[in-house]
């Protein structure tokens, strides 16, 4: 099936640093990207939606200045973790469509950011 | 919210087949149920997707009741591989992009 990247898989930061997350379509292109959240023994909980080339919608609650996300290409997606504290600490996954394949969606191997 | 209602969690013996049920009695016409799959640690997996018909691939088969309303996840020889948390989402079929919403899932623990 379609590759999705994502990197780095392990982050440890200080508190009040900021963090980038990379998701890459390997071999699709994606005009719209998905980005999850998942606390420990919890399910999935949407974030944000990423549009290619426009501003991403963020889901009810979630801060969209804390939780920056970017889609300058189709095959890019970032989400950059704004002053980041430890409540923040989670596992982030991030998801795209590809459209050859259907309506499936794939998903990158997550990131565990640790704020410490 | 999620659509589906599955058991919080379920053991099988290394070797059996694990059936592994989901509730959607709300599901509509045009609204397709999907099963994905997460490792401890990873992104979640797509399994498989079904409509109507009984569908089966490489990695499992998938059961739909006449009425829709129901549907059964069938790992044919589960393996250790397989523990995980798998995901039962109804989906419509012409959703474009819009993302998945899990529910809870059920936790498979496989047993040697």
């Amino acid at each position: 099936g379609a590759v999705v990247s994502q990197h780095p898989s392990r982050v440890i930061c200080k508190s009040g640093t900021s963090v980038k997350i990379e998701c890459r379509s390997l071999d699709f292109q994606a005009t719209t990207m998905f980005w999850y959240r998942q606390f420990p023994k919890k399910s999935l909980m949407l974030m944000a939606t990423s549009n290619e080339g426009s501003k991403a919608t963020y889901e009810q609650g979630v801060e969209k200045d804390k939780f920056l996300i970017n889609h300058a290409s189709l095959t890019l997606s970032t989400l950059t973790v704004t002053s980041a504290h430890p409540e923040d600490s989670s596992f982030y996954i991030c998801s795209a469509r590809d459209q050859g394949a259907g309506e499936k969606l794939f998903f990158g191997s997550g990131t565990q950011l640790s704020v410490l | 919210d999620a659509k589906t209602t599955q058991p919080p969690s379920m053991d099988c013996a290394e070797g059996r087949a694990a059936n592994l049920p989901c509730n959607h009695s709300t599901i509509s016409g045009n609204e397709y149920v999907y099963w994905y799959r997460q490792i401890h640690s990873q992104g979640p997996q797509y399994i498989i997707h079904g409509l109507k018909n009984n569908e089966t691939n490489e990695m499992a088969s998938l059961i739909i009741t006449e009425d829709r309303k129901s549907s059964t996840l069938i790992l044919p020889h589960a393996t250790l591989r397989d523990t995980a948390v798998y995901y039962c989402i109804v989906r419509d079929a012409n959703s474009g992009n819009t993302p998945l919403v899990f529910g809870k899932g059920t936790r498979l623990s496989v047993i040697a």
